[in-house]
């Protein structure tokens, strides 16, 4: 099956600080990525798809100044969570297309991003 | 609004013993898809099931679709200490995988 990475897989910063999150797939091209969020014990919540060479599409509720995507080439994503605040931790993990493989999503491992 | 609701919200079993997770749904749906997570780690897909199909196996997963109730159910038969995991319910409304919304999850917990 497709691989993807995520890097970091845990990251603890202060209150105030950025932070950048990279999805990769390593075995396949993605035009389309996704970033999700999950709280502790909770489902996860669908925060942006990330177009290769477009802008990214976030859903209502979601500050796109805050989570900053940018999916510069066909097998990376970033997420840059901007002035990141104790309420921003959380899961993140992301997912990515693979239309050779009837379009299934496939996830990376997560990351698990503390604010101090 | 999540899509899917899945019960019970936890399951304790003895290994051996099936388990069964439920799922509904509110919209109608391309298909519906049944992952797998473990303990602070990412998803792993398992089994997808399409509005026109009433059920799927693949392994020890056996699962039903019933789009007129919009519920559906995972079962794994002969349950593994291995198996201990969070499964999460997602649908596809446009099956283009564009979008998926997740349910809440169930947390299996398989004793040995």
């Amino acid at each position: 099956g497709a691989v993807v990475s995520q890097h970091p897989s845990w990251v603890i910063c202060k209150s105030g600080t950025s932070v950048k999150i990279e999805c990769r797939s390593l075995d396949f091209q993605a035009t389309t990525m996704f970033w999700y969020r999950q709280f502790p014990k909770q489902s996860l919540m669908l925060m942006a798809t990330s177009n290769e060479g477009s802008k990214a599409t976030y859903e209502q509720g979601v500050e796109k100044d805050k989570f900053l995507i940018n999916h510069a080439s066909l097998t990376l994503s970033t997420l840059t969570v901007t002035s990141a605040h104790p309420e921003d931790s959380s899961f993140y993990i992301c997912s990515a297309l693979a239309v050779l493989f009837y379009n299934e999503q496939f996830f990376g491992p997560g990351t698990r991003l503390t604010v101090l | 609004s999540q899509q899917g609701e899945e019960d019970p919200q936890a399951l304790s079993i003895q290994e051996g013993e099936n388990a069964t997770m439920n799922c509904s749904y509110k919209t109608s749906i391309n298909n519906l898809q049944w992952y797998r997570q473990n303990s602070g780690r990412g998803l792993v897909h398992l089994i997808l099931i399409r509005s026109n199909e009433r059920e799927k196996h693949s392994g020890r997963l056996r699962v039903t679709l019933d789009t007129s109730k919009k519920s559906s159910s995972l079962l794994i038969t002969a349950s593994r200490a291995a198996d201990t995991a969070s499964y999460f319910c997602a649908t596809d409304v446009n099956g283009a995988n564009s979008k998926l919304t997740f349910g809440k999850g169930i947390t299996l917990s398989v004793r040995p």
